[in-house]
Protein backbone atom coordinates (compact mmCIF):
# COMPACT_ATOMS: atom_id res chain seq x y z
CA UNK A 1 0.00 0.00 0.00
CA UNK A 2 1.12 3.58 -0.93
CA UNK A 3 1.92 5.84 1.47
CA UNK A 4 1.37 9.66 1.65
CA UNK A 5 3.10 11.85 -0.68
CA UNK A 6 4.75 14.66 -0.19
CA UNK A 7 6.20 17.41 -2.20
CA UNK A 8 8.64 18.97 -2.70
CA UNK A 9 10.53 17.97 0.11
CA UNK A 10 12.52 20.82 0.82
CA UNK A 11 12.02 24.85 -0.22
CA UNK A 12 14.26 27.63 0.70
CA UNK A 13 11.93 30.94 -0.01
CA UNK A 14 12.56 34.78 0.71
CA UNK A 15 10.18 36.26 3.00
CA UNK A 16 7.58 38.22 1.46
CA UNK A 17 7.27 35.21 -1.28
CA UNK A 18 4.73 32.72 -1.49
CA UNK A 19 5.26 29.01 -1.54
CA UNK A 20 2.56 25.97 -1.91
CA UNK A 21 3.21 22.16 -0.83
CA UNK A 22 1.15 19.43 -2.19
CA UNK A 23 0.38 16.44 -0.85
CA UNK A 24 -1.51 12.61 -1.78
CA UNK A 25 -2.81 10.99 1.08
CA UNK A 26 -3.36 7.35 1.32
CA UNK A 27 -6.38 5.73 -1.33
CA UNK A 28 -9.77 5.84 0.43
CA UNK A 29 -8.68 7.91 3.40
CA UNK A 30 -11.45 10.13 3.74
CA UNK A 31 -9.89 12.46 6.47
CA UNK A 32 -6.82 14.40 5.70
CA UNK A 33 -4.57 16.92 8.00
CA UNK A 34 -1.88 19.10 7.51
CA UNK A 35 0.32 20.13 10.42
CA UNK A 36 3.07 22.49 11.22
CA UNK A 37 6.13 21.43 13.22
CA UNK A 38 8.70 23.11 14.47
CA UNK A 39 12.07 22.34 15.34
CA UNK A 40 12.40 20.98 18.99
CA UNK A 41 8.47 20.65 19.10
CA UNK A 42 5.28 18.44 18.32
CA UNK A 43 3.18 18.71 14.96
CA UNK A 44 0.73 21.31 15.17
CA UNK A 45 -2.62 20.88 13.84
CA UNK A 46 -3.38 23.64 11.01
CA UNK A 47 -6.55 22.10 9.25
CA UNK A 48 -8.28 19.27 9.17
CA UNK A 49 -10.58 17.87 6.22
CA UNK A 50 -13.28 15.45 5.74
CA UNK A 51 -13.40 14.46 2.08
CA UNK A 52 -13.20 18.22 0.24
CA UNK A 53 -15.27 20.32 3.43
CA UNK A 54 -13.05 21.42 6.09
CA UNK A 55 -13.88 20.34 9.89
CA UNK A 56 -11.03 22.41 11.42
CA UNK A 57 -9.14 25.23 10.56
CA UNK A 58 -9.20 26.98 14.19
CA UNK A 59 -5.55 27.43 14.12
CA UNK A 60 -4.93 28.24 10.19
CA UNK A 61 -3.34 31.73 10.40
CA UNK A 62 -6.22 32.97 7.48
CA UNK A 63 -4.32 36.01 7.00
CA UNK A 64 -1.47 33.79 4.95
CA UNK A 65 -1.90 30.37 5.03
CA UNK A 66 -4.48 28.72 2.69
CA UNK A 67 -5.40 24.83 1.74
CA UNK A 68 -8.31 23.19 -0.28
CA UNK A 69 -8.67 19.52 -1.21
CA UNK A 70 -10.49 19.60 -4.66
CA UNK A 71 -12.44 16.48 -4.96
CA UNK A 72 -11.31 15.02 -1.65
CA UNK A 73 -8.25 13.83 -2.73
CA UNK A 74 -5.35 15.66 -2.89
CA UNK A 75 -5.17 18.88 -1.22
CA UNK A 76 -2.08 21.97 -1.22
CA UNK A 77 -1.70 24.06 1.31
CA UNK A 78 -0.16 27.30 0.13
CA UNK A 79 1.51 30.46 1.81
CA UNK A 80 1.19 33.99 1.02
CA UNK A 81 3.14 35.99 2.30
CA UNK A 82 5.85 33.70 4.20
CA UNK A 83 7.49 35.35 7.41
CA UNK A 84 10.68 33.85 8.84
CA UNK A 85 8.79 32.54 11.77
CA UNK A 86 6.92 29.94 8.94
CA UNK A 87 10.16 28.44 8.74
CA UNK A 88 9.45 24.63 9.98
CA UNK A 89 8.45 21.12 8.37
CA UNK A 90 4.81 20.68 6.85
CA UNK A 91 3.07 17.62 7.15
CA UNK A 92 0.34 15.86 5.89
CA UNK A 93 -1.03 13.21 7.43
CA UNK A 94 -4.54 11.13 6.45
CA UNK A 95 -6.96 8.48 8.46
CA UNK A 96 -9.57 6.32 7.55
CA UNK A 97 -12.14 8.94 8.62
CA UNK A 98 -14.01 10.80 11.85
CA UNK A 99 -16.26 8.29 12.91
CA UNK A 100 -14.36 5.46 12.54
CA UNK A 101 -13.39 3.57 16.23
CA UNK A 102 -10.34 1.64 16.79
CA UNK A 103 -7.09 1.59 14.94
CA UNK A 104 -8.81 3.41 12.10
CA UNK A 105 -8.56 6.55 14.22
CA UNK A 106 -4.62 6.24 13.46
CA UNK A 107 -3.10 8.76 11.54
CA UNK A 108 -0.13 8.19 8.57
CA UNK A 109 2.22 10.85 8.32
CA UNK A 110 3.87 11.86 4.74
CA UNK A 111 7.51 12.95 4.98
CA UNK A 112 7.14 16.28 5.00
CA UNK A 113 8.14 19.54 3.51
CA UNK A 114 10.93 21.39 4.38
CA UNK A 115 10.38 24.79 4.50
CA UNK A 116 13.18 27.69 5.47
CA UNK A 117 12.06 31.35 5.14
CA UNK A 118 15.05 33.49 4.74
CA UNK B 1 -5.52 26.08 29.78
CA UNK B 2 -4.84 22.92 28.49
CA UNK B 3 -1.23 21.30 27.94
CA UNK B 4 0.15 17.82 27.34
CA UNK B 5 3.50 17.50 28.39
CA UNK B 6 6.37 14.86 27.84
CA UNK B 7 9.67 14.42 29.64
CA UNK B 8 11.74 17.86 28.32
CA UNK B 9 15.17 16.28 28.31
CA UNK B 10 16.96 13.81 26.17
CA UNK B 11 16.73 10.21 27.42
CA UNK B 12 20.31 8.17 27.58
CA UNK B 13 19.95 4.79 28.51
CA UNK B 14 22.00 1.69 27.79
CA UNK B 15 21.33 -1.19 25.34
CA UNK B 16 19.10 -3.82 27.06
CA UNK B 17 17.89 -1.46 29.57
CA UNK B 18 13.92 -0.25 29.91
CA UNK B 19 13.34 2.99 28.59
CA UNK B 20 10.13 4.71 30.59
CA UNK B 21 8.58 8.26 28.84
CA UNK B 22 6.05 10.04 30.21
CA UNK B 23 3.41 11.89 28.53
CA UNK B 24 0.86 14.34 31.02
CA UNK B 25 -1.93 16.17 30.17
CA UNK B 26 -4.09 19.08 31.77
CA UNK B 27 -8.13 19.89 31.15
CA UNK B 28 -8.22 17.72 28.64
CA UNK B 29 -10.52 13.83 28.90
CA UNK B 30 -9.39 12.11 26.05
CA UNK B 31 -11.32 8.85 25.02
CA UNK B 32 -7.73 7.71 23.71
CA UNK B 33 -4.00 8.43 23.57
CA UNK B 34 -1.78 7.29 20.80
CA UNK B 35 2.34 7.05 20.34
CA UNK B 36 4.06 8.05 18.11
CA UNK B 37 7.94 7.19 16.71
CA UNK B 38 9.60 9.83 14.62
CA UNK B 39 12.83 9.48 12.80
CA UNK B 40 15.25 12.36 11.78
CA UNK B 41 13.32 13.65 8.55
CA UNK B 42 10.65 11.45 8.23
CA UNK B 43 6.98 12.05 9.66
CA UNK B 44 5.73 10.08 13.00
CA UNK B 45 4.68 6.54 12.91
CA UNK B 46 1.73 5.17 14.86
CA UNK B 47 2.76 2.77 17.29
CA UNK B 48 0.51 2.08 19.91
CA UNK B 49 -2.89 3.32 20.56
CA UNK B 50 -4.82 2.84 24.10
CA UNK B 51 -8.17 3.55 25.10
CA UNK B 52 -9.44 5.73 28.35
CA UNK B 53 -11.40 2.45 30.11
CA UNK B 54 -7.73 0.62 29.41
CA UNK B 55 -5.20 0.36 31.98
CA UNK B 56 -2.32 -1.27 29.86
CA UNK B 57 -1.61 -2.26 25.86
CA UNK B 58 1.37 -3.90 24.79
CA UNK B 59 3.04 -4.48 21.43
CA UNK B 60 5.80 -6.73 21.65
CA UNK B 61 8.63 -4.87 23.67
CA UNK B 62 6.50 -1.41 23.84
CA UNK B 63 4.06 -0.75 26.80
CA UNK B 64 1.55 1.61 27.40
CA UNK B 65 0.05 2.42 30.31
CA UNK B 66 -3.03 5.12 30.39
CA UNK B 67 -4.22 6.92 34.11
CA UNK B 68 -7.13 8.98 33.46
CA UNK B 69 -6.78 9.96 37.42
CA UNK B 70 -3.14 11.17 37.00
CA UNK B 71 -4.15 12.35 33.74
CA UNK B 72 -0.52 10.62 32.92
CA UNK B 73 0.71 7.60 30.11
CA UNK B 74 3.58 5.82 30.69
CA UNK B 75 5.76 4.32 27.67
CA UNK B 76 7.96 1.73 28.02
CA UNK B 77 10.28 0.08 25.64
CA UNK B 78 11.80 -3.66 26.88
CA UNK B 79 15.45 -4.54 26.33
CA UNK B 80 16.01 -1.66 24.39
CA UNK B 81 18.42 -1.75 21.35
CA UNK B 82 20.07 1.07 19.22
CA UNK B 83 17.72 1.00 16.34
CA UNK B 84 15.14 2.35 19.16
CA UNK B 85 16.97 5.61 19.19
CA UNK B 86 14.50 8.23 18.03
CA UNK B 87 11.93 11.29 19.12
CA UNK B 88 8.54 9.52 20.34
CA UNK B 89 5.69 11.74 20.60
CA UNK B 90 2.28 11.33 23.04
CA UNK B 91 -1.15 12.46 21.35
CA UNK B 92 -4.77 12.84 22.10
CA UNK B 93 -7.87 12.92 21.07
CA UNK B 94 -10.10 16.08 21.95
CA UNK B 95 -12.79 15.02 19.93
CA UNK B 96 -13.34 15.25 16.12
CA UNK B 97 -10.33 12.95 15.15
CA UNK B 98 -7.79 15.58 15.18
CA UNK B 99 -4.36 15.35 17.50
CA UNK B 100 -2.61 17.21 19.63
CA UNK B 101 0.68 16.14 20.68
CA UNK B 102 3.72 16.77 23.13
CA UNK B 103 6.70 18.11 21.91
CA UNK B 104 8.45 14.50 21.73
CA UNK B 105 11.18 12.74 24.13
CA UNK B 106 14.46 11.87 22.01
CA UNK B 107 15.93 8.48 23.20
CA UNK B 108 19.41 7.72 22.60
CA UNK B 109 20.06 4.20 22.94
CA UNK B 110 23.92 3.22 23.00
CA UNK B 111 25.49 0.12 22.72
Amino acid sequence: EAGVAQSPRYKIIEKRQSVAFWCNPISGHATLYWYQQILGQGPKLLIQFQNNGVVDDSQLPKDRFSAERLKGVDSTLKIQPAKLEDSAVYLCASSLGVGWRGDQETQYFGPGTRLLVL
Amino acid sequence: SQKIEQNSEALNIQEGKTATLTCNYTNYSPAYLQWYRQDPGRGPVFLLLIRENEKEKRKERLKVTFDTTLKQSLFHITASQPADSATYLCALDPGGGKLIFGQGTELSVKP
